[in-house]
């Protein structure tokens, strides 16, 4: 049974440019939530995407997006990225439109702006 | 404005003595705790959890204590062994309204265990 798999693991882009980050969640789940996890810090909640649409959204700025597909899978887009955006983005999923509340996380992408 | 906090970065354990990992929180709406673990290039492990209407919940070695009135919890781990050596978060989540998962994590403590 295949958990939460990130891809790329890990990325280096330039200030300016724009990122897609993809998750598949584990099976049987049908929700997912991104996180940003900065150097020394706890994971910060960006969105979560139940039924295709995001269904809350943490203090993060319109540069972040997102998309759910029909598969439940999930992309993470980033535009015009900063110095500032270097961080792990962990996506994390769950069962039941979130109702149940242990999240398991994929290993993560390590992105890099220079 | 840190709504979860984890005090102490980090902590450093004898192999089969107590470890205790801190955390405190200052919205009152947070009902429903949870501890993870974070190994190096992985991402975090569900640990244990507990609810607001509880003030412990135990799973083997792991025991997790809420103490609402100050608006506090703890994670023991007795005893610890040198595989426990992890980043330990703690998070909060108000489980009513809409706010499923959505957690909110503290900082993280490194826990080290010596054999």
């Amino acid at each position: 049974d295949a958990g939460v798999t990130q891809s790329p693991t890990h990325l280096i882009k330039t200030r300016g440019q724009q990122v897609t980050l993809r998750c598949s969640p584990k099976s049987g789940h049908d929700t997912v939530s991104w996180y940003q996890q900065a150097l020394g810090q706890g994971p910060q909640f960006i969105f979560q995407y139940y039924e295709e649409e995001e269904r809350q959204r943490g203090n993060f700025p319109d540069r972040f997006s997102g998309h759910q597909f029909p598969n439940y899978s999930s992309e993470l887009n980033v535009n015009a990225l900063l110095l500032g955006d270097s961080a792990l983005y962990l996506c994390a999923s769950s069962r039941l439109g979130g109702y149940d509340r242990e999240l398991f996380f994929g290993e993560g992408s390590r992105l890099t702006v220079l | 404005d840190q709504q979860v906090k984890q005090n102490s970065p980090s902590l450093s354990v004898q192999e089969g003595r107590i470890s205790i990992l801190n955390c405190d929180y200052t919205n009152s709406m947070f009902d429903y705790f949870l501890w993870y673990k974070k190994y190096p290039a992985e991402g975090p492990t569900f640990l244990i959890s507990i609810s607001s209407i509880k003030d412990k919940n135990e799973d083997g070695r792991f025991t997790v204590f809420l103490n609402k009135s100050a608006k506090h919890l703890s994670l023991h781990i007795v005893p610890s062994q040198p595989g426990d050596s992890a980043v330990y978060f703690c998070a909060a989540i108000y489980a009513g309204g809409t706010s499923y998962g959505k957690l909110t994590f503290g900082q993280g403590t490194i826990l080290t265990v010596h054999p």
